[in-house]
């Protein structure tokens, strides 16, 4: 069964404006990771976070984690038209592998 | 460049065709991985390598072959691809299972 869920799958922002984007997951996970690939190319990790971690920050990226509510968020402050991909949340279970959802397709509008 | 390198980028093949598609990594990963992603679908795991041992094949038709000769390369062998089989081939790698992982650019593969 697919392990991460991202929600929405489609969100249009202006410039500037935060863009938060959620993960859901179904079983317990060593870590959680976000991804971020743009039109036809490969994917670019952006952040790991560790289940025993609450919140992680990376340049303008915050990500959380709420293990009880088996969900993550992934925070990106004052957007920019260059932000403009899909965004994947990847959890690793204990067999260590990565299972993905069907991303979330983000439009900054400049 | 990301560190991992997939060639070629492009691939138009007939049904009858054989052809492989390449990854090469410098990074000291010791696991590689191949993926598939098929447009609205989640990226689908089709094989994993660990210090060059398969240890996953994720129920993958026999007519995709992986081949991994070193830690730094793996290959994906395909013979009598079907038009569904169509999609983008991601390979990638890690320091080890579990850990964040760098993806190559892909390679486009279209069956006609």
């Amino acid at each position: 069964s697919q392990q991460g869920e991202e929600d929405p799958q489609a969100l249009s922002i202006q410039e500037g404006e935060n863009a938060t984007m959620n993960c859901s997951y179904k079983t317990s996970i060593n870590n959680l990771q976000w991804y971020r690939q743009n039109s036809g190319r490969g994917l670019v990790h952006l952040i790991l976070i560790r289940s025993n971690e609450r919140e992680k920050h990376s340049g303008r990226l915050r990500v959380t984690l709420d293990t009880s509510k088996k969900s993550s968020s992934l925070l990106i402050t004052a957007s920019r038209a260059a932000d403009t991909a899909s965004y994947f949340c990847a959890s690793t279970g204990a067999n260590s592998k990565l299972t993905f959802g069907k991303g979330i397709t983000l439009s900054v509008r400049p | 460049e990301t560190g991992v390198t997939q060639t070629p980028r492009h691939l138009v093949m007939g049904m009858t065709n054989k052809k492989s598609l390449k990854c090469e990594q410098h990074l000291g990963h010791n696991a590689m991985y191949w993926y598939k992603q098929s447009a609205k679908k989640p990226l689908e795991l089709m094989f994993v390598y660990n210090f060059k041992e398969q240890t996953e094949n994720n129920s993958v038709p026999s007519r995709f072959s992986p081949e991994c000769p070193n830690s730094s390369h793996l290959f994906l062998h395909l013979h009598t691809l079907q038009p569904e089989d169509s999609a983008l081939y991601l390979c990638a790698s890690s320091s080890r299972t579990g850990a964040g992982y760098t993806f190559g650019s892909g390679t486009r593969l279209t069956v006609v």
